[in-house]
């Protein structure tokens, strides 16, 4: 298996540009989870899905992120208008349920100028 | 408030010697502790889970322990080698709508 995979791997963009994120979790995991990490902050939950329904959004920052699992092998996380504070590392994960043991993609390194 | 502190903050260590980096929780209730490993670039990869009930697992070199009662958790690398540098992150799971909770982890760099 592949393990979950992400794209782009880097992302520079300017500040209120339309950020894309892709996510193609491990086939047969039913729980998808994006994760934003920062210095300060560390990694936080942003919101996951549970057979591609969102369960907890609580952990979006506010209405320019979004985040859709159109299918079981897909997912994408949205910035718009994008900030310099965005910038950060994005991460997927998936599992079968909880998310302590989800198994994390390489991340996309964002860079908001 | 839910939070998880980890100790120290960064550390540097020959290789060959051992280490314990900490995790101290205020999560509850519990339900279980995980400790992850991130390599420089990566996403992070679980090397153990810790239930309430379980006082001691080990993985190869690194051995967790967890003490509910304290609500203290450590990881202890034995002989360390260089690829054991990473970040090391505590993630403590509470039950029910109790949220899952990120330390921001230990930066250990194992030198030659």
């Amino acid at each position: 298996d592949a393990g979950v995979i992400q794209s782009p791997r880097h992302e520079v963009t300017e500040m209120g540009q339309e950020v894309t994120l892709r996510c193609k979790p491990i086939s047969g995991h039913n729980s998808l989870f994006w994760y934003r990490q920062t210095m300060m902050r560390g990694l936080e939950l942003l919101i996951y899905f549970n057979n591609n329904v969102p369960i907890d959004d609580s952990g979006m920052p506010e209405d320019r992120f979004s985040a859709k699992m159109p299918n079981a092998s897909f997912s994408t996380l949205k910035i718009q208008p994008s900030e310099p504070r965005d910038s950060a590392v994005y991460f997927c994960a998936s599992s079968r349920g909880q998310p302590e043991g989800a198994f994390f993609g390489q991340g996309t390194r964002l860079t908001v100028v | 408030k839910n939070q998880v502190e980890q100790s120290p903050q960064s550390l540097i260590i020959l290789e060959g010697k051992n280490c314990t980096l900490q995790c101290n929780y205020t999560v509850s209730p519990f339900s279980n502790l995980r400790w992850y490993k991130q390599d420089t670039g990566r996403g992070p990869v679980s090397l153990t889970i810790m239930t309430f009930s379980e006082n001691t697992k080990s993985n190869g070199r690194y051995t967790a322990t967890l003490d509910a009662d304290t609500k203290q958790s450590s990881l202890h690398i034995t002989a360390s080698q260089l690829s054991d540098s990473a970040s090391y992150i505590c993630v403590v799971r509470g039950s029910g709508n109790t949220p899952l909770v990120f330390g921001k982890g230990t930066r250990l760099s194992v030198i030659a």
